[in-house]
């Protein structure tokens, strides 16, 4: 199975700030990679598919990129409503794993 | 709009089944391979199953592998996940996920339905 190491696991940042998280994966994944962001009680959000394309309707303040074993995602400026988890998912092989997450919060 | 609606969950004794259901429109539900994901509580993401368009290929975790079964009807624009000898890991909220037609990215969730397995 491919695993999927995020780093860091917790984040604490200011809005405004710039922001990336690291997802590595144990073998080479190409560039099937997607990116979610998860608020409590939510459901998933699809933020980045194919590492690095934006899926509809979210904001340019968030990009991907990366390729093989290692991936980042962005944010650019955060805004209050960005403060979430954020896990990434590769689509490689079966089985579909994910990260481990990483909650970004308020400093 | 899309909608992904699911049904089913509950609380289960372990040993026990279960059978979730997922109501999908506002898309060609035939045209779009379909996942169930997991997430146990306080815990990350866990996918558990895959399905084909025609429901001729389905994958699934190990973990789940000779208990769980996932089936659709495309008449119906419904997926299921058969759910036997369930075990108090099973504990999560289920989510019903489709996948886009061209990518197979996961782009629309439902907002997941709770199974508990405890006596």
């Amino acid at each position: 199975d491919i695993q999927l190491t995020q780093s860091p696991s917790f984040l604490s940042a200011s809005v405004g700030d710039r922001v990336t998280i690291t997802c590595r994966a144990s073998q080479d994944i190409s560039r099937f990679l997607a990116w979610y962001q998860q608020k409590p009680g939510e459901a998933p959000k699809l933020l980045i598919y194919a590492t690095s394309t934006l899926q509809s309707g979210v904001p340019s303040r968030f990009s991907g990129s990366g390729s093989g074993t290692e991936f980042t995602l962005t944010i650019s400026s955060l805004q209050p409503e960005d403060f979430a988890t954020y896990y990434c998912q590769q689509l490689n092989s079966f089985p579909i794993t994910f990260g481990q997450g990483t909650r970004l919060e308020i400093k | 709009e899309v909608q992904v609606v699911e049904s089913g969950g509950g609380l289960v004794q372990p040993g026990g089944s279960l059978r979730l259901s997922c109501a999908v429109s506002g898309l060609t539900f035939s045209s779009h391979w379909m996942s169930w994901v997991r997430q146990a509580p306080g815990k990350g993401l866990e996918w558990v199953a895959n399905i084909k368009e025609g429901g001729s290929e389905k994958y699934y975790v190990d973990s789940v592998k000779g208990r769980f079964t996932v089936s659709r009807d495309n008449a119906k624009n419904s997926l299921y996940l058969q759910m036997n000898s369930l075990r108090a890991e099973d504990t999560a909220v289920y989510y019903c996920v489709s996948r886009d037609a061209k990518t197979h990215y996961m782009d629309v969730w439902g907002k997941g339905t709770t199974v508990t397995v405890s006596s």
